[in-house]
């Protein structure tokens, strides 16, 4: 069975005050790691694909990393409109549809 | 979520009473899930489709069931609705098995009384 665990739950930072966001995650056959951005109220939005170790992706200023057991989420120098809870998911080999993390409630405060 | 349209965007219905739920795509999307959201939970897949009258189970699909009949509609039915599945459902469309992420419509919320 695919897992993902994300953490923290919520972070609470400044503006301008960097930090990450992380991805645990079990599968068997890893065809995929996902990030989404939900804001309150809305669907999520498509951020990153990921498919190997050692993989980046970078949007403005997110930039998602990837290993064998783990992705990060980087968030530089954030503003207060990257507040949002981010969502992390899998596809593993014998999947169908994605296994998504109960995601980090992110606030960033002007 | 330009091209999906969930309707309706929220629903109070009533214990043991049968509910639709409907999400139209206009991307020409072969593949077409839905999902639930629920607090401490997260995203969780009920069922999904891969093309026109196929279909099949996801994670949590006791008590519902799908049925898509032209590519651009995808239904979802609670036979007997339960105060459990008080719920937010989102609609998800993707071109291929989600290679390039799923374009998630902006959800109905539904309340099981």
């Amino acid at each position: 069975e695919d897992q993902v665990t994300q953490s923290p739950e919520a972070l609470r930072l400044q503006e301008g005050e960097s930090s990450s966001l992380n991805c645990s995650y079990t599968v068997s056959g890893l065809r995929g790691l996902f990030w989404y951005r939900q804001d309150p109220g809305k669907g999520p939005e498509f951020l990153f694909t990921l498919y190997s170790a050692g993989e980046e992706k970078e949007k403005e200023r997110l930039k998602a990393t990837l290993t064998k057991k783990e992705s990060f989420l980087h968030i530089t120098a954030p503003k207060p409109e990257d507040s949002a809870t981010y969502l992390c998911a899998v596809q593993g080999g014998g999947a169908d549809g994605l296994t998504f993390g109960k995601g980090t409630h992110l606030i960033i405060q002007p | 979520d330009a091209g999906i349209t969930q309707s309706p965007r929220h629903k109070v219905t009533e214990t043991g009473t049968p509910v639709t739920l409907r999400c139209h795509q206009t991307e020409n999307h072969r593949y077409m899930y839905w999902y639930r959201q629920d607090p401490g939970h997260g995203l969780r897949l009920i069922h999904y489709s891969y093309g026109v009258k196929d279909t099949d189970k996801g994670e949590v699909s006791d008590g519902y069931s799908v049925s898509r009949s032209k590519t651009e509609d995808f239904l979802l039915t609670l036979e007997s609705a339960t105060s459990s599945q008080t719920s937010v459902y989102f609609c998800a469309t993707g071109a291929t098995e989600a290679n390039y992420g799923y374009t998630f419509g902006s959800g109905t919320r539904l309340t099981v009384v």
